[in-house]
């Protein structure tokens, strides 16, 4: 049984671009969370999907940001018109029907705005 | 203020002695978690926790509902224990985790 997945694992993109990160969650698992850990911070929830569903996304930037989990496929983080400060690491993590069971992580992607 | 604190910052030890980890939070939870950041990045999960006293090997979490206080204990530290320990917790009224800011092991052969 593969963990989670996410690629790319790392991502090179100029300003103005957009970033596309991606998460396969755990067979079985049917709930994503969505993190992101600033350089020399600590990690921050962004957004919680369930299938088909944004379950709560208070954490997401207002603007240029997005996420989706469809019914077939990875779930997809989403950056438009990247900026410098949107380089980070950004991390899923996944559960299974619980919502507030224990998550398992993904090896997250590096993100890298120049 | 943070919703979860943890101490110390940074912690360095010889390789044998007893660690601990201290973490406070101000909310209500459903779970408090403790978690391993490698140097290469990758998050593990190590223990899920509501109530009592859970261990895993060297590793022992506790957790004082009451005081709203965790700790993780590594017993007979060795080097590959160097990591940073992050505390997290869900809380009972949504469905964040929220994170403390870590606690850099590193433990000297």
């Amino acid at each position: 049984n593969a963990g989670v997945m996410q690629n790319p694992r790392h991502l090179v993109r100029r300003r103005g671009q957009e970033a596309r990160l991606r998460c396969s969650p755990m067979k079985g698992h049917s709930h994503v969370y969505w993190y992101r850990q600033l350089p020399e911070e600590g990690l921050k929830f962004m957004v919680y999907l369930q299938k088909e569903n944004i379950i709560d996304e208070s954490g997401m930037p207002k603007e240029r940001f997005s996420a989706e989990f469809p019914k077939e496929g990875p779930s997809i983080l989403r950056i438009q018109q990247v900026v410098r400060g949107d380089s980070a690491a950004y991390f899923c993590a996944s559960t299974p029907t619980s919502a507030k069971g224990e998550q398992y992580f993904g090896p997250g992607t590096r993100l890298t705005v120049t | 203020k943070n919703e979860v604190e943890q101490s110390p910052q940074n912690l360095t030890a010889q390789e044998g002695e007893f660690i601990t980890i201290n973490c406070s939070y101000s909310v209500g939870i459903s779970a408090l978690h403790w978690l391993q950041q490698h140097p290469g990045g990758g998050i593990v999960s190590l223990f899920m926790l509501s109530s009592g006293k859970k261990k895993h090997g060297r590793l022992i979490a506790t957790i004082n509902i009451q005081e709203k206080h965790s700790s993780l204990h590594i017993t007979a530290s060795h080097p590959r224990d160097s990591a940073v320990y992050i505390c997290a917790v869900t809380t009972n009224t949504g469905n964040q985790f929220y994170f403390g800011t870590g606690t850099s092991l590193t433990v000297i052969p």
